[in-house]
């Protein structure tokens, strides 16, 4: 099973501030997703990286993927109440098993008005 | 409108007692894969099917048994349930199993006591 590591767990933050998440691994994705996930609700996806060093900007969320395709991360610039959420990350391996899908634990944040 | 259904929503049954949770999509999408979601541990992928008659374990596929007979649907069973099985189960698809965004459903509860 291969592991992936993503940081901070929980998260709370004021209005306005800027927060980023990590998502890390030992080993290489094919590819990497964003999801975010609402209680009671099963997760949406954010944003799909492929290439290494590939920046993708959605509003006000900045998604990056590694240049060595090992790790991720997501900045929220002036946070809103509206981002409060669970954000997972989730990758695809180089390799055998490549359909299978890992995801990491999850960031919970809570923005405060 | 496109979705994935799951059903039942809520279940509470007893140990040993075989149970089935269904999970249809109408959007000919060939990948289909259920997760179980715990607190601590994130989502983590039970099985997933490429698509008709083609399945594959991911994570934690001990106690359960999925099977794709028809596109649309992927029914997860519990032959002989546990409380250890106690969690949010999440059934999704993707156009196909590559980087595709995946599609959740709402999530089925199942309390096993």
């Amino acid at each position: 099973t291969q592991l992936l590591e993503q940081s901070p767990q929980f998260l709370s933050i004021q209005e306005g501030e800027n927060l980023t998440v990590y998502c890390n691994s030992s080993s290489v994705f094919s590819s990497l997703q964003w999801y975010r996930q609402e209680p009671g609700e099963g997760p949406v996806l954010l944003v799909t990286v492929v290439t290494g060093g590939e920046v993708k900007k959605l509003k006000r969320l900045t998604f990056q993927f590694g240049d060595a395709r090992k790790d991720s991360s997501l900045h929220i610039t002036a946070a809103q109440p509206g981002d409060t959420g669970l954000y997972l990350c989730a990758g695809r391996y180089s390799g055998a098993g490549s359909y299978q899908l890992t995801f990491g634990k999850g960031t919970k944040l809570s923005v405060i008005p | 409108e496109a979705q994935v259904t799951q059903n039942p929503r809520y279940l509470i049954t007893v140990t040993g007692k075989k149970l089935t949770v269904t999970c249809s999509q109408n959007m000919n999408h060939e990948y289909m894969s259920w997760y179980r979601q715990d607190p601590g541990l994130g989502l983590r992928q039970i099985y997933y099917s490429m698509n008709v008659e083609v399945t594959d374990k991911g994570d934690v596929p001990e106690g359960y048994k999925v099977s794709r007979k028809e596109k649309r649907n992927f029914p997860l069973i519990l032959e002989s349930p546990s409380p250890n099985q106690t969690s949010l189960y999440f059934c999704a698809s993707s156009l196909r199993g590559d980087y595709q965004p995946q599609h959740f459903g709402d999530g089925t509860r199942l309390s096993i006591l």
